[in-house]
């Protein structure tokens, strides 16, 4: 069935380490989206991308990267340069020109 | 920049009470509104949108949002909650573009516990 599919579900990793969070989606849908959600602070803006091989910077993407090789693909390095990485991370696509987000099912990121 | 405020973090009601959940944003052009709902355990998904025409949007599962335009709100409304509408509600604002594309701005949330 069409979706979103983020890998992995959780994830611990220790302070300094790179992590890369999967995104994968079978919608055909051409912009895809990362957020981040904390508690009290709603859904914040990462990094988004239009159409493959470009992407834009939202609005807290200090400390993180992606790529858009693929129309599928968006995936998500959360960088030892990011100063608070533990958080709930969420993928989502819409398609062009369309208004209305599909969200994955998240992947929370524990920093240890 | 366009900025969302959700001013209720925690709402406790009873089933069957109405509910009003209010939603406020800054920017003074053109908005796509949105709320967002997500049930425990399950994805973010949408509630329901207001693009134009007829203020007074119906969504799913008995909701309905009023946009407000002289007052930039888009506040959300049940008139009897269940307790299956336990959940974090999040509204969202879109800056209409000519070509498209999105970058939502979300509020920051609003828990509904709904006791039995």
């Amino acid at each position: 069935d069409g979706g979103i599919t983020q890998s992995p579900k959780y994830l611990f990793r220790k302070e300094g380490q790179n992590v890369t969070l999967s995104c994968e989606q079978n919608l055909n849908h051409d912009a895809m989206y990362w957020y981040r959600q904390d508690p009290g602070q709603g859904l914040r803006l990462i990094y988004y991308s239009q159409i493959v091989n470009d992407f834009q910077k939202g609005d807290i993407a200090e400390g993180y990267s992606v790529s858009r090789e693929k129309k599928e693909s968006f995936p998500l390095t959360v960088t030892s340069a990011q100063k608070n990485p533990t958080a709930f991370y969420l993928c989502a696509a819409a398609a062009a020109g369309a208004n209305v987000l599909t969200f994955g099912a998240g992947s929370r990121l524990t920093v240890l | 920049a366009q900025s969302v405020s959700q001013h209720n973090h925690h709402v406790i009601l009873s089933e069957a009470a109405s509910l009003e959940l209010g939603c406020n944003y800054s920017y003074g052009g053109t908005v796509n509104l949105f709320w967002y709902v997500q049930y425990p355990g399950q994805h973010l998904q949408l509630l329901l949108k207001y693009f134009s025409g007829d203020p007074l949007v119906k969504g799913i599962k008995g909701f309905e949002a009023e946009f407000i335009k002289s007052k930039f709100s888009f506040n959300l409304r049940k008139p009897s909650v269940q307790w299956s509408d336990t959940a974090e509600y999040f509204c969202a604002v879109n800056i209409a573009r000519p070509g498209g594309g999105n970058k939502l701005t979300f509020g920051t949330g609003t828990q509904l516990k709904v006791e039995l």
